[in-house]
């Protein structure tokens, strides 16, 4: 298995308060991504990084912040929350760009 | 952005049948990836395919990279109760960014012991 860890993982937060996720790997991969996960939707990209303090934005950005200030760490914010972003959250590492993508565990969020 | 159909999107078989499933795209891909998502977990690779053609096994699953490299395939033979779960395809397209997979919305299967 991959030494990806996510935390917490679950979490319920009210509408507004800032929240923030943390992804954690033990494999020195260069490559961090955050997806969220939704009925009908699948697997969406939310950001990524191809580095410590590089990131970009993946599909659904809006709403969402990252920080990677460490290789091991990859943190998730969400500056002000919302219902809409009551989800299922993964992380994923790979060593490469092009390589294939492991995932942790998951966050389970729920806004009220 | 790129689609992946993933069919079925359900299925219920009985232990010991074989299942197949696919992913088709109006687009080429330079990889195609199955995995695995059991309840309240993360999905888990199962099997990676680098090259048009190519056929991979891991244990009872069998994929392929379709020669058109628009579509791939992953059967499990033998089906066992522990195979129950959501499979999802994803793939890299070519030319997009290279970081990005494209997902299918994957296959719930059920098996009936």
């Amino acid at each position: 298995d991959a030494g990806i860890t996510q935390s917490p993982r679950h979490k319920v937060t009210e509408t507004g308060t800032p929240v923030t996720l943390r992804c954690h790997q033990t494999e020195n991969h260069r490559y961090m991504y955050w997806y969220r996960q939704d009925p009908g939707h699948g697997l969406r990209l939310i950001h990524y990084s191809y580095g410590v303090k590089d990131t970009d934005k993946g599909e659904v950005s809006d709403g969402y912040s990252v920080s990677r200030s460490k290789t091991e760490d990859f943190l998730l914010t969400l500056e002000s929350a919302t219902s809409s972003q009551t989800s299922v959250y993964f992380c994923a590492i790979s060593v490469r760009e092009q390589e294939t993508q492991y995932f942790g565990p998951g966050t389970r969020l729920l806004v009220l | 952005g790129q689609q992946l159909n993933q069919s079925p999107q359900s299925m219920f078989i009985q232990e010991g049948e074989d299942v197949s499933m696919n992913c088709t795209s109006s687009s080429i891909f330079n990889t195609w990836l199955w995995y695995k998502q059991e309840p309240g977990e993360g999905p888990v690779l199962l099997i990676a395919l680098y090259k048009a053609g190519e056929l991979t096994s891991n244990g009872r699953l069998t994929a392929q990279f379709g020669i058109t490299r628009k579509d791939s395939f992953l059967n499990i033979s033998a089906s066992i109760p522990s195979d129950v779960g959501i499979y999802f395809c994803a793939g890299q397209p070519r030319g997009g960014s290279n970081y990005k997979l494209t997902f299918g919305k994957g296959t719930l299967l059920t098996v009936n012991p």
